[in-house]
């Protein structure tokens, strides 16, 4: 398994600022991802974050609005840019150990954001 | 593209009953199927994971769930639910180049009454 952090746990942010939500992962790890769960509704991938390289965003989401960083492999970022009350969510970080199909993705306890 | 329906956003149960939360897929390639639990304010935790091997997998607490090919179905169960079950389930499906994105179903809330 890995152990994850997140931080911060929580947050309740102004709309039109940005929060930077950080995940570190107790171990080297090859994949890393980002994930949105809205209010009462599942998780909706944002984007894969490459180590050393721009992160590989799903359709939808832009690096304007989510930019990601990740400098190493236990490392990253996510920031949630310019937000508006559709920004109040939680996201949550996931890893894969390697990137065999098989592998198990863990997450992370996730980040919950409220915009006012 | 793959996608993921779980039928019933809500189940409820009696402490000791059975459980079974439905999941089907679809998937143009063979799909790797997961089934996570996340309990009230924390993260997802892995249950169990069918990754084409034996068809009926095995899980953690006591979880199953049985691969169903030409029923496109990944339903879990329990043969005795516990109070400690109460939390929200949600299957999800990989595969092909898709391999390492999840896609969750909706998520299913099971509640059990004592």
């Amino acid at each position: 398994s890995a152990v994850i952090s997140q931080k911060p746990s929580r947050d309740i942010c102004q709309r039109g600022t940005s929060l930077t939500i950080q995940c570190q992962v107790d171990s080297q790890v090859t994949m890393m991802f980002w994930y949105r769960q809205q209010p009462g509704q599942s998780l909706t991938l944002i984007a894969t974050a490459n180590q050393g390289s721009e992160a590989t965003y799903e359709s939808g989401f832009v690096i304007d609005k989510f930019p990601i960083s990740r400098p190493n492999l236990t490392f990253s970022t996510l920031t949630v840019s310019n937000m508006s009350p559709e920004d109040s969510s939680i996201y949550l970080c996931s890893v894969e150990r390697d990137s065999s199909i098989t592998d198990t993705q863990y997450f992370g306890p996730g980040t919950r954001l409220t915009v006012l | 593209a793959q996608s993921v329906t779980q039928l019933g956003s809500h189940v409820s149960v009696s402490e000791g009953a059975l459980v079974l939360l439905r999941c089907n897929y679809s998937s143009s390639v063979p799909p790797y199927l997961f089934w996570y639990v996340q309990y009230p304010n924390q993260g997802l935790q892995l249950l169990l994971k069918y990754t084409s091997a034996a068809t009926l997998v095995k899980g953690i607490n006591g979880f199953e769930a049985e691969f169903k090919k030409s029923e496109t179905s990944f339903h879990l169960t329990k043969p005795s639910a516990h109070m400690s079950d109460a939390a929200e389930y949600f299957c999800a499906v990989t595969g092909g180049t898709s391999y390492g994105k999840l896609t969750f179903g909706q998520g299913t809330i099971l509640t059990v009454h004592p």
